[in-house]
């Protein structure tokens, strides 16, 4: 069955240094997403991705987040100059057909900032 | 502000019980529902999805959808202790097809 692939599966960071999070989604699928998981909450959408750009994203998704589709198979999100607050489970999803379909999430990306 | 809203459990049912979860969600246009299981420290897994009033089934599961009540819930029929998880409601929020998720209902299936 066809797999989002979400590297590294763990990082740590210093508080102020960058971090990008690393995806390959499904290869036939249009859509993606990041989504955050801070650890004993919900899940929290953070910003989809179609046709190279951003198509929404939430009040979190500010300033210091940046994401990117740099060829043809990888999506990228980038924190910039981390906080203690953005430690947390990062998924990636994709979908075909978002709404009409279930999404496909990665595995995560636990990100522990010190 | 849309919400999902979910009971955070824990339920606890005996095995081979059958395990009833619930969910509200306060957009009355939302279109479609989905369900998905969340083991500790894993990522979400979609069990169902649901876009129609009325119940569609899939082996042990079934989900109910309410529009006029603003309501979707999950059964699991004969359930396993493998089924024990969090399983989280989600709705589709944005016109990219974004998901607001509920906080999940944590169910333990006892031996």
């Amino acid at each position: 069955e066809p797999e989002v692939t979400q590297t590294p599966s763990h990082q740590v960071t210093q508080m102020g240094q960058e971090v990008i999070l690393r995806c390959v989604p499904i290869s036939n699928h249009l859509y993606f997403y990041w989504y955050r998981q801070i650890l004993g909450q919900k899940v929290e959408f953070l910003v989809s991705f179609y046709n190279n750009e951003i198509s929404e994203k939430s009040e979190i998704f500010d300033d210091q987040f940046s994401v990117e589709r740099p060829d043809g198979s990888n999506f990228t999100l980038k924190i910039r100059s981390t906080k203690l607050e953005d430690s947390a489970m990062y998924f990636c999803a994709s979908s075909g057909t978002p709404g009409l379909s279930g999404y496909t999430f990665g595995s995560g990306t636990r990100l522990t900032v010190v | 502000q849309k919400e999902v809203e979910q009971n955070s459990g824990p339920l606890s049912v005996p095995e081979g019980a059958i395990a009833s979860l619930n969910c509200t969600y306060s957009d009355r246009v939302s279109q479609s529902f989905f369900w998905y299981r969340q083991y500790s420290g894993k990522s979400p897994e979609l069990i169902m999805s649901i876009y129609s009033n009325g119940d569609k089934e899939d082996g042990r599961f079934t989900a109910q959808l309410n529009k006029a009540s603003q309501y979707v819930s999950l059964l699991i029929r004969d359930s396993q202790p493998s089924d024990s998880a969090t399983y989280l409601c989600a709705v589709r929020g944005g016109s990219q097809g974004n998901l607001i998720f509920g906080k999940g209902t944590k169910l333990s299936v006892k031996p």
